[in-house]
């Protein structure tokens, strides 16, 4: 069946300007997470969602990263006044359940490049 | 100290060479351990999970883990050059926040034909 897809796969943008990046979770699969993957820093978590609702924003950095996730399924997450750092290839996955037994299954990811 | 700590590589081995590729932990609580195998520009898929210290094999791919020592490993038998990726190891504890998996930074693997 399908997978996890991520859009665009790719985003160039200049700094200050806000992007918005979409996660298609697998079909069925309640729980989905957003990872942010930078050279030297490896895959750092960002948030989780449980259905519509985000239990755990943690992993955010700042307040200008927010994210939302609609009707269970899809989920953006957007990024206001882009610096530098936030460079980085941003990865979703998603799982049946949110137990650590519980497989994470990762999209492609969306390689965002602030100049 | 970062909570797992893994050898970035890069390592390079021909073909049928068995590799092998190592984290170790500082966090105690960590109670599930997976590897996961990354292509480039593709994300990790995963490739072993265990919950117990000892060895778990699949075909050939052998992960093991020494809970005592803080250590996991991920043994690569007859490596292929389809096999060259970053392997990066996770884990996580049993708590009620267990879905956050913590990674290792991967290690680069390239298998010469």
């Amino acid at each position: 069946g399908a997978g996890v897809s991520q859009s665009p796969s790719n985003k160039v943008t200049e700094k200050g300007k806000d992007v918005e990046l979409r996660c298609d979770p697998i079909s069925g699969h309640t729980a989905l997470y957003w990872y942010r993957q930078s050279l030297g820093q490896g895959l750092e978590f960002l948030i989780y969602f449980q259905g519509n609702s985000a239990p755990d924003k943690s992993g955010l950095p700042s307040d200008r990263f927010s994210a939302e996730r609609t009707g269970g399924s899809v989920s953006t997450l957007t990024i206001q006044r882009t610096q530098q750092e936030d460079s980085a290839v941003y990865l979703c996955a998603s799982s049946p359940g949110t137990s650590g037994a519980d497989t994470q299954y990762f999209g492609p990811g969306t390689r965002l490049t602030v100049l | 100290q970062k909570e797992v700590e893994q050898d970035p590589g890069p390592l390079s081995v021909p073909e049928g060479a068995i590799v092998s590729l190592n984290c170790t932990y500082s966090n105690s609580a960590f109670q599930y351990f997976m590897w996961y195998r990354q292509y480039s520009r593709k994300g990790p898929e995963l490739l072993m999970y265990t919950y117990s210290s000892g060895n778990k094999e699949d075909g050939r791919f052998t992960a093991q883990v020494d809970k005592s020592s803080k250590y996991i490993s991920l043994f690569i038998r007859d490596s292929q050059p389809s096999d060259s990726a970053t392997y990066l190891c996770a884990m996580t504890h049993s708590g009620g926040s267990n879905y956050k998996l913590t990674f290792g930074k991967g290690t680069l693997l390239t298998v010469n034909p």
